[in-house]
């Protein structure tokens, strides 16, 4: 199994910009959790998604975030419009209670850097 | 809601000393322990895990064991090398949750 893809790998923006992240999860994991991660805030759950419908989006910084999972294959975090506190890394991660227990598989993340 | 708090870091030992990380839980129920690394430049990865009381969980030559009796479960190595210098994040999952709950990351430095 590849793992779970996540593309772009980086992404240099200028403030303003809608920027748009994707993730390929592990093929016949169900859950998938979209992260955040900078060195003020640590590691931030952002949404959750269970067979392609998200359950909890309080992690969801404002309005600006928005998440889809139009198939259990594939999901993408937008920001639109994109602001400087929005820099950090960006993992995608899934996870099959059923054939792993509650183990989470992270992908490499997006570096984000919004100028 | 569940919470986990681990040792503030960084954590800066000699190549060979004796690795302990302290992780400590809140939760409701009965939830799955976690241990996972995160290597400069990559996603986190698991590293050993622990789903019932008492239970230890095993890798790489590190152990940590489930004490529920202290809700903790601090993250082990005899011997740590260089190689191991990166972050470790203690977690728990399940316990009434679906969420996933991670502590902030102890970062290890080993030197030469």
């Amino acid at each position: 199994d590849a793992g779970v893809i996540q593309s772009p790998r980086h992404e240099v923006t200028e403030m303003g910009q809608e920027v748009t992240l994707r993730c390929k999860p592990i093929s016949g994991h169900n859950s998938l959790f979209w992260y955040r991660q900078t060195m003020m805030r640590g590691l931030e759950l952002l949404i959750y998604f269970n067979n392609n419908v998200p359950i909890d989006d309080s992690g969801m910084p404002e309005d600006r975030f928005s998440a889809k999972m139009p198939n259990a294959s594939f999901s993408t975090l937008k920001i639109q419009p994109s602001e400087p506190r929005d820099s950090a890394v960006y993992f995608c991660a899934s996870s099959s209670r059923d054939r792993d227990g509650y183990e989470q598989y992270f992908g490499p993340g997006t570096r984000l850097t919004v100028t | 809601g569940n919470s986990v708090t681990q040792m503030e870091g960084p954590v800066t030992l000699s190549e060979e000393a004796f690795l302990t990380i302290n992780c400590t839980y809140t939760a409701t129920g009965y939830p799955s322990l976690f241990w996972y690394v995160q290597y400069p430049g990559e996603g986190l990865q698991l590293l050993l895990k622990a789903t019932k009381a008492d239970d230890k969980g095993s890798n790489k030559g590190f152990e940590a064991t489930y004490r529920k009796e202290t809700t903790s479960f601090h993250l082990e190595k005899g011997s740590v090398q260089v190689s191991d210098s990166a972050v470790y994040f203690c977690a728990l999952y399940g316990g009434g949750s679906y969420i996933p709950t991670f502590g902030r990351g102890t970062s290890l430095i080993v030197h030469p």
